[in-house]
């Protein structure tokens, strides 16, 4: 099965200041389509996880561009360039709902 | 905008069934593009899908919960729905409908079945709770 790991479990951040989360797959998320399958959301309290960047690197609809996304293969990153309040919450890195990962929980300081 | 909305009861007892509607509004139900899943996450826990259907009416079940899930839609009233058999208190959850836009092969180290990916647009969520 996949295992997805992020590191690191939780981070708390200055606003304004950026923040940097790793994303590692125990199998290569490359899809015989060609498509890389990674997807990032942000689950803020009592939410239901919302869309940040689909397939590595693709912002969704409305995300601020402070977000981006790499990698390949098996290793991944999400960046946000400069944190701001709104941000706070647990990130996942997920090829699919299921299996489901562990997710980083960001604070602000 | 296209929006989700989940209903149906809040309360359900040990061994019976847990029905569930979700209706959607803002886009059709009907669209070739997408896939209509059903997931769920336990208080202070992490998300689990339950199942998906195309608006075809083909279904995609978690296999770990496929022998008690039925998934049915309706595309003249943009709704689709959630039937979980004999539930029991670890059913207990927030229970979301999504849309999502591709079905992947996928295969554990138990079995291969249909991977849901790409969940864009969720509902707000509704807590069912299994008691007496």
């Amino acid at each position: 099965d996949i295992v997805m790991t992020q590191t690191p479990l939780s981070l708390s951040v200055t606003p304004g200041q950026p923040a940097s989360i790793s994303c590692k797959s125990s199998q290569s998320l490359l899809h015989s389509d060609g498509k890389t399958y990674l997807y990032w959301y942000l689950q803020k309290p009592g939410q239901p996880p919302q869309l940040l960047i689909y397939e590595v690197s693709n912002r969704f609809s409305g995300v601020p561009d402070r977000f981006s996304g790499s990698g390949s293969g098996t290793d991944f990153t999400l960046k946000i360039s400069r944190v701001e309040a709104e941000d706070v919450g647990v990130y996942y890195c997920m090829q699919s709902i299921h299996p489901f990962g562990q997710g980083t929980k960001l604070e602000i300081k | 905008q296209l929006q989700l909305q989940e209903s149906g009861p809040g309360l359900v007892k040990p061994s019976e069934t847990l029905s569930l509607t979700c209706t959607v509004s803002g886009g059709s139900i009907s669209s070739s593009s997408y896939y209509w899943g059903w997931i769920r996450q336990p208080p202070g826990k992490g998300l689990e899908w339950i199942g998906s259907i195309y608006y075809s009416g083909s279904t995609y079940y978690n296999p770990s919960l496929k022998s008690r899930v039925t998934i049915s839609v309706d595309t003249s009233k943009n709704q689709f729905s959630l039937k979980l058999s004999s539930v029991t208190a670890a059913d207990t959850a927030v229970y979301y409908c999504a849309r999502h836009r591709h079905i992947i092969p996928y295969c554990s180290s138990t079995s291969c079945y249909s991977l849901p990916v790409y969940f864009d647009y969720w509902g707000q969520g509704t807590l069912v709770t299994v008691s007496s």
